[in-house]
């Protein structure tokens, strides 16, 4: 089971937004709405911060946000902050009744 | 408030097996399906397994099925995951995931802090 891509790092300074991708095929990200996303800070356990593709749970900062075209998904951080220097995880159904996260996203606030 | 717990974890030789706990306190245990997933040191989140809210049905990664069993006890409010012939590269800490819905999506909101498996000689 290959995993979703995503790119290593991203990089930004505070107050500026980010875009961080997530490619899979058919099979996964571009056939289904259910696509996640988890933000995870060093020791801690993964939060959600986006589900179905674009909607937030209850608390979460509406500056996190996410889309989906093609086979690609993607989640935008607008007005970055030192606080969300994490790592980033997308997540999706998979056919098959699978479910498949991507390498993960190391955000840096420089 | 929602909490999971897991335990069991420890260290455990190639080929042995060893047997995942995840204690729920704090909502309606059997509404909802479940998940572990495990992530290898300094690596990347790994899905393990899925269980619906009655655990008629089940879900595995390629990589453990066959080896990894998962299930519930809805009366004790808890998830195990039994692990055998495991394998070095099954190392990694384990969490709990609650998911949102009844069956099945990516949609977790819940975790548990993870228990540590190493599988070493």
């Amino acid at each position: 089971q290959s995993a979703l891509t995503q790119p290593a790092s991203v990089s930004g300074s505070p107050g500026q937004s980010i875009t961080i991708s997530c490619t899979g095929t058919s099979g996964d990200v571009g056939g289904y709405s259910d696509v996640s996303w988890y933000q995870q800070h060093p020791g801690k356990a993964p939060k959600l911060i986006i589900y179905d593709v674009d909607s937030r749970p209850s608390g979460v900062s509406n500056r996190f946000s996410g889309s989906k075209s093609g086979n690609t998904a993607s989640l935008t951080i607008s007005g970055l902050r030192s606080d969300d220097e994490a790592d980033y995880y997308c997540n999706s159904y998979r056919t098959s009744d699978t479910l498949v996260f991507g390498g993960g996203t190391k955000v840096t606030v420089l | 408030q929602v909490q999971l717990a897991e335990s069991g974890g420890g260290v455990v030789q190639p080929g042995r097996s060893l047997r995942l706990s995840c204690a729920s306190s704090g909502f309606t245990f059997s509404q909802y399906a479940l998940h572990w997933v495990r992530q290898a040191p300094g690596k990347g989140l790994d899905w393990v397994a899925g269980i619906s809210y009655d655990g008629s049905i089940k879900y595995y990664a390629d990589s453990v099925r066959g080896r990894f069993t998962i299930s519930r006890d809805n009366s004790k409010k808890s998830l195990s995951l039994q692990m055998n012939s495991l394998r070095p590269d099954d190392t990694a800490k384990y969490y709990c995931a609650r998911d949102e819905s009844g069956y099945r999506s990516s949609r977790w909101d819940y975790w548990g802090q993870g228990t540590l498996l190493t599988v070493s000689a």
